[in-house]
């Protein structure tokens, strides 16, 4: 089925730095949302965005909806070790009204 | 406010077995989801509930797999006859009221299944 392109697949950071990542789609979606997992757990949700350009932040965690409605960058500024865990992005097409798209995951993993 | 639960958390059976999972949503929400994760993968779709109704349900789910959603709130997923295929985690998720423009899922802890 359809996937959105995240990346990167994994980051290997020290504790203290910047982390980027970000999802692009070739279709237009209306709602992107961010999720973190830790093993054995179900994801939790971080963001959601609704609006084209929107800019929202949790707490060290900023989320934005991309201008062109295709992608979305998520920001975790200065990391811990409890960030440690498996980030998705998903996407809800414009057509749809309830059906997620999912990225691939970025593995977060802090070097000791 | 208490999130999404489910029960149980983990279950182990036997090939051919039959097994039941439930889900209890956030109380107000009346869009219900469950899906199939397998490790290394984001989660894949498996069936949608709007109150008691199943409205779409994934052509990857088999005939084995049935869910439920009696009084449009707790639901049961059932798998029968299950097979090795089946081992993954089985998360359920509840998003706000249709009507509401919100669209975010909420998920549960997860019911991990293991079929020897």
């Amino acid at each position: 089925g359809q996937q959105l392109n995240q990346s990167p697949q994994s980051m290997f950071i020290q504790e203290g730095e910047d982390v980027s990542m970000n999802c692009t789609s070739s279709s237009i979606f209306n709602t992107w949302l961010w999720y973190k997992q830790d093993p054995g757990e179900g994801p939790v949700l971080l963001i959601a965005l609704y609006k084209a350009g929107e800019l929202t932040s949790n707490g060290r965690l900023t989320a934005q909806f991309g201008i062109t409605r295709k992608d979305s960058f998520l920001n975790i500024s200065a990391s811990i070790p409890s960030d440690v865990g498996i980030y998705f992005c998903a996407g809800r097409h414009m057509d749809s009204n309830y059906q997620l798209i999912w990225g691939a995951g970025t593995k977060l993993i802090i070097k000791p | 406010d208490t999130g999404v639960s489910q029960d149980p958390r983990h279950k182990i059976t036997k090939r051919g077995q039959n097994v039941t999972f439930r889900c209890d949503p956030i109380s107000e929400h009346n869009r219900l989801y469950w899906y199939r994760q397998t490790l290394g993968q984001g989660p894949e779709f498996l069936t949608y509930f709007q109150n008691e109704a199943q409205l779409e349900k994934s052509r990857l789910l088999s005939d084995r797999f049935s869910a439920e959603r009696p009084k449009g709130s707790f639901s049961t997923l059932e798998i029968q006859r299950t097979e090795q295929g089946d081992s993954a985690m089985y998360l359920c998720a509840s998003s706000p009221q249709s009507g509401t423009g919100r669209y975010e899922q909420y998920f549960g802890p997860g019911t991990r299944l293991t079929v020897t």
